[in-house]
């Protein structure tokens, strides 16, 4: 079956560790894409990568990294650098400026 | 700058019918987009609009009015499990999603 995987679904840290989450789809889509939700807001975008080896920052980039090694794989990294890292993540792809974008289940990332 | 509304929050009884109105501002506009998100779950695709006019799928339809930056998702026959939040996203200049903050639906028995 195709489809887009995060893991993990829970995630626990402590304050000043950085953390990576996952994401890999397994579609063929060219565009991948990472949110972050929290409560009351709107889906705000952290970094987007419209092909391999290329990304680019998105309204909230700060205190995140990531990678596009491979079409099938956009890992994030939560740095210590991020203020505020709790809050549940979101990786989406899409065929390149295709309408619909597909979601992993999410990453709920709780830093204490 | 960009910013899409939606009412925060809708209650509605079961087997209604409800009306979740967004409207927007945008740069560039490619198309407007309905999701369904149940809680701590991932948006849901539920629709996509982008000539004027209504589209219909099932129990559930959007309608689009370019004109005056304005669409809405009408829910049918409601069901218990239709309570989720509703989002309105605007694909923007360069192909970019905005989102609204999402519409919390409650139905009531």
């Amino acid at each position: 079956d195709g489809g887009i995987t995060q893991s993990p679904k829970y995630l626990f840290r402590k304050e000043g560790q950085n953390v990576t989450l996952s994401c890999e789809q397994n579609l063929n889509h060219d565009a991948m894409y990472w949110y972050r939700q929290d409560p009351g807001q709107g889906l705000r975008l952290i970094y987007y990568s419209q092909i391999v080896n290329d990304f680019q920052k998105g309204d909230i980039a700060e205190g995140y990294s990531v990678s596009r090694e491979k079409k099938e794989s956009f890992p994030l990294t939560v740095t210590s650098a991020q203020k505020n890292p709790t809050a549940f993540y979101l990786c989406a792809s899409s065929l390149d400026r295709g309408p619909e974008a597909f979601f992993g289940q999410g990453t709920r990332l709780t830093v204490v | 700058g960009q910013n899409i509304d939606q009412p925060t929050e809708m209650t509605a009884t079961e087997g209604a019918i409800v009306q979740i109105n967004c409207t927007y501002q945008t740069s560039g506009f490619n198309g407007l987009f309905w999701y369904q998100q149940h809680a701590g779950e991932a948006p849901t695709f539920l629709s996509y609009n982008v000539l004027d006019g209504l589209e219909e799928k099932g129990r559930f339809s959007s309608f689009l009015s370019r004109s005056k930056g304005y669409s809405y998702l009408l829910l049918k026959e409601l069901q218990m499990k239709d309570s989720a939040s509703y989002l309105c996203a605007v694909n923007a200049l360069n192909y970019q999603l905005i989102w609204g903050a999402g519409t919390k639906l409650i139905i009531k028995p």
